[in-house]
């Protein structure tokens, strides 16, 4: 099986950062996706890292360190509506496992 | 909208009764997946077909029985439930390339929110 840790809660300020740690253990690795979810809605897409290092997408950054095992997602300028669960996925085999999700609350 | 849908959104059904979830993607994809997500847990995998075939059956119960006619389809018939399947029940598609080990994007319906009385 796949061992994926994140913290459950994370609160913060709007306009601050918050970096939301993901740690894994699998068999097999071929990259490894954050998803947002609010709630009572769908998981979305919001990025993808397959090699080391750094992708930035807006406010939204994430990080990868294969040999670590180890990802964080970054979110600037917090804004109430990215208050949300935030899910780490690596995907193995074209399946993805999950992390059982960071909520974040932001707060005015 | 992210071009899977499913129906129905929530779902009340006796431990005697027989439902079903229906998945309908519009994406053109060849992979499709259930997922359950119940409260503070990950989303597990139940399911997956590639290409209309199963090849994936995480030791799911008997009591929950996967349909997926055509590519674009995918059904998860339910009978005689245990109080412990309440979660939300999430589709998923993706397009698998081949023989590749390629990553692709999932993307989710919006689940239906099941509750067993």
């Amino acid at each position: 099986g796949q061992n994926i840790d994140q913290p459950t809660e994370m609160t913060a300020t709007e306009g601050a950062i918050v970096q939301i740690n993901c740690t894994y253990q699998t068999s097999g690795f071929n990259g490894l996706f954050w998803y947002q979810q609010h709630a009572g809605e769908a998981p979305t897409f919001l990025s993808y890292n397959v090699l080391d290092g750094l992708e930035e997408k807006g406010r939204f950054s994430s990080f990868l360190s294969r040999s670590k095992g180890y990802s964080y997602l970054l979110l600037k300028e917090l804004q109430m509506k990215d208050s949300a669960s935030y899910l780490c996925a690596v995907s193995v085999n074209y399946k993805l496992s999950f992390g059982a999700g960071t909520t974040v609350t932001v707060r005015a | 909208e992210t071009g899977v849908t499913q129906t129905p959104r929530h779902l009340v059904m006796g431990m005697t009764n027989k439902k079903s979830l229906k998945c309908e993607q519009h994406l053109g994809h060849n992979a499709m997946y259930w997922y359950k997500q119940s409260a503070k847990k990950p989303l597990e995998l139940m399911f997956v077909y590639n290409f209309k075939e199963q090849t994936e059956n995480n030791s799911v119960p008997s009591r929950f029985s996967p349909e997926c006619p055509n590519s674009s389809h995918l059904f998860l018939h339910l009978h005689t439930l245990q109080p412990e399947d309440s979660a939300l029940y999430l589709c998923a598609s993706s397009q698998v390339q081949g023989t590749r080990r390629e990553n692709t994007e999932a993307f989710f319906g919006q689940g239906t929110r099941l509750t067993v009385v």
